[in-house]
């Protein structure tokens, strides 16, 4: 079964920091992976979609890449703004759940101090 | 473009009551789904529908009913509330199964005493 690590689960830094958040997944056969942002009290928000096929997708200051041999995916974020504070969840569609449903970190909560 | 749409944004129940949580989208997305997100165990699928008249369990379908039967509507009923079921309903849609990114509506905050 699937299972998707995200360490640290929180994390702090003053504004301006370039930062990577990681996401580890135990099962290799993805079909893709996905960031999401959650503000509290709110819904996900889909940052960024990568392919199984793919390496990295870029959207503004943020940058994914995925390593599926290795389970390992990362979200840069560069210049990090105090509007960046939220809760980050990274997921898979993994094989074998034939791509029906996603399997979710816990999330890393950011803090990024004016 | 509302997205979308989950009724209401909270509700408390007393153990044994049922209801319904409503989710609409209106994005014309084939695949809709349910999760359940409790502090320390991430989201959690409940249950999905790949189109109209066609719904299936994820990982956590017991206590929980659903149906689809329009493209745009998938509501989640709760059978006989128990305290377990205390949590966050995401109802979550999109385009295609699994190739294209989720959208989540905001979330309804249910407490069962």
């Amino acid at each position: 079964k699937q299972e998707v690590t995200q360490i640290p689960a929180a994390l702090s830094v003053p504004e301006g920091e370039n930062l990577v958040l990681n996401c580890s997944f135990t099962d290799s056969a993805i079909y893709n992976l996905q960031w999401f942002r959650q503000d509290p009290g709110k819904g996900l928000t889909s940052l960024l979609l990568i392919q199984s096929s793919q390496r990295e997708q870029t959207s503004g200051r943020l940058n994914a890449s995925l390593d599926k041999s290795s389970g390992r995916s990362t979200l840069y974020i560069a210049a990090s703004q105090p509007g960046d504070s939220a809760t980050y969840l990274c997921a898979v569609s993994s094989m074998d759940t034939g791509r029906r449903a996603l399997t979710f970190g816990s999330g890393t909560r950011l803090q990024v101090q004016p | 473009n509302a997205g979308v749409t989950q009724t209401p944004k909270f509700q408390v129940l007393k153990t044994g009551q049922s209801m319904t949580l409503q989710c609409a989208q209106d994005m014309n997305h084939e695949y809709m789904s349910w999760y359940r997100q409790d502090p320390g165990m991430g989201l959690r699928l409940i249950h999905y529908s790949v189109g109209a008249g066609i719904t299936d369990q994820g990982e956590v379908p017991n206590g929980y009913n659903v149906s689809r039967s329009t493209t745009e509507d998938f509501p989640l009923r709760l059978l006989s509330a128990a305290p377990s079921q205390t949590s966050v309903y995401f109802c979550a849609s999109s385009p295609i199964v699994g190739g294209s990114p989720l959208h989540f509506g905001n979330g309804t905050r249910l407490t069962v005493t």
